[in-house]
């Protein structure tokens, strides 16, 4: 069984350009959770979305970010015209279907650099 | 809202040495909490997951306890190994439907051989 998948793991982008960040979660699973982890700091909650729903975005930056888990295809977290404070390790999660509350399944991050 | 606290952030021990690594957390109503490793630029991966019903869990050489009522948990490494040099993260998810987890900011631990 593959673990969570997330593309690409490295990502540079000067200031103002879009990033695209994708999750593939564990086949079957249909929850998936998106994390931030700043600098020396913890993990960060970003967004939680179901298959075509978002659930839960109180993590979510106002601006410049999306994330949608569409009916196929990966998870996109997408953050338009990127800042150097944009810069940090995104996380996604996954989990299974029925049971939200269930053991997270983490993906290995992208790393994004904001030049 | 729930706030996860980990002490020490950084610790340095010599090889061979057992050691304690805490967490805790403001609010009780927990679902699960989970012990993650870091390596640096790296992934998590998870070393243990202890059920709120739960006191401990064990993997080899680490033992995590919960103490739900007081907001604590430790994560208990037996004869440290250089190895075992990461970063540690506790996790809380709740015990409503949101199902997100709230991390520590984690422990740097170094042993040195």
């Amino acid at each position: 069984n593959a673990g969570v998948m997330q593309n690409p793991r490295h990502l540079v982008r000067r200031r103002g350009q879009e990033a695209r960040l994708r999750c593939s979660p564990v086949k079957g699973h249909s929850h998936v959770y998106w994390y931030r982890q700043l600098p020396e700091e913890g993990l960060k909650f970003m967004v939680y979305l179901q298959k075509e729903n978002i659930i839960d975005e109180s993590g979510m930056p106002k601006e410049r970010f999306s994330a949608e888990f569409p009916k196929e295809g990966p998870s996109i977290l997408r953050i338009q015209q990127v800042v150097r404070g944009d810069s940090a390790a995104y996380f996604c999660a996954s989990s299974p279907q029925t049971i939200h509350r269930d053991e997270q399944f983490f993906g290995p991050g992208t790393r994004l650099t904001v030049l | 809202k729930q706030e996860v606290t980990q002490i020490p952030a950084a610790l340095s021990v010599p090889e061979g040495e057992n050691l304690v690594l805490n967490c805790s957390f403001t609010d009780s109503a927990i679902y699960n909490l989970q012990w993650f490793r870091q390596d640096p630029g790296k992934g998590l991966t998870s070393l243990l997951l202890i059920q709120s019903s739960q006191r401990e869990q064990t993997s080899g050489r680490l033992n995590a306890s919960l103490d739900k009522s007081s907001g604590r948990s430790t994560l208990y490494i037996a004869a440290s190994q250089p190895g075992d040099s990461a970063t540690y993260l506790c996790a809380v998810r709740p015990n409503t439907n949101a199902g997100k987890s709230t991390f520590g900011d984690g422990t740097t631990l170094t042993v040195k051989p």
